[in-house]
């Protein structure tokens, strides 16, 4: 198993919606970022989240992070067409120091118009 | 803005050939890695270099892999003899001096193993 499995692997919706997308890991972490990637390009950072923090909010983006259970959600309000990306939540495991950065597999997410 | 850019952003090459990768970070980060994506697949942590040295690596970044800041401002991904499963983007990032602070991507090379 890895660290940072996200569910649903895809989803989706109809604009105006809201979407939601779960991250789950397995050790004890420093930070969770979540990133976007449209199809074929590269890696666009969201947001991040630290240990010590519980939620997050950065214009249509809510992240929180549980870490009890070990996950994190990424919520994205009132979405759009251009929205349509695959999503990633990476953690920053607390025995690599920063040097070491661990993806989930995704959500793929299709907006409607 | 500042970024991370990469060059060449596609790459085709024959098996067993060596390639090498560029990526130039953004020039006041420390923290510089490198990670693949298999097509379809999902990004793997290769490499990350600090201070002139590797500071952590994955077990795909075996003794075919290397990487260098031969300047300032380069960073450079070697693969010595290529496979056929070496085909994937490749993502160079870099990170400022606090290392749990976020990480700047690059756009990717794409490369291609024949």
């Amino acid at each position: 198993s890895q660290q940072g499995e996200e569910d649903p692997q895809a989803l989706s919706i109809q604009e105006g919606e809201n979407a939601t997308m779960n991250c789950s890991y397995k050790t004890s972490i420093n930070n969770l970022q979540w990133y976007r990637q449209n199809s074929g390009r590269g890696l666009v950072h969201l947001i991040l989240i630290r240990s010590n923090e519980r939620e997050k909010h950065s214009g249509r983006l809510r992240v929180t992070l549980d870490t009890s259970k070990k996950s994190s959600s990424l919520l994205i309000t009132a979405s759009r067409a251009a929205d349509t990306a695959s999503y990633f939540c990476a953690t920053d495991p607390r025995n690599t120091g920063g040097f070491k950065t661990i993806f989930g597999a995704g959500t793929r997410l299709f907006v409607k118009a | 803005e500042p970024e991370v850019t990469q060059t060449p952003s596609h790459q085709v090459t024959q098996m067993g050939q060596e390639v090498i990768l560029r990526c130039v970070p953004i020039s006041n980060h420390l923290y510089f890695y490198w990670y693949r994506q298999i097509l379809g697949q999902k990004v793997e942590f290769l490499v990350s270099f600090y201070n002139n040295e590797i500071s952590e690596k994955s077990e795909i970044f075996d003794d075919q892999f290397s990487v260098e800041r031969p300047d300032g401002s380069n960073f450079t991904l070697k693969i010595r003899s290529t496979k056929l499963e070496d085909s994937a983007m490749y993502f160079c990032a870099s990170r400022d001096r606090d290392a749990y602070n976020e990480q700047f991507f690059g756009p990717g090379t794409r490369l291609t193993v024949l």
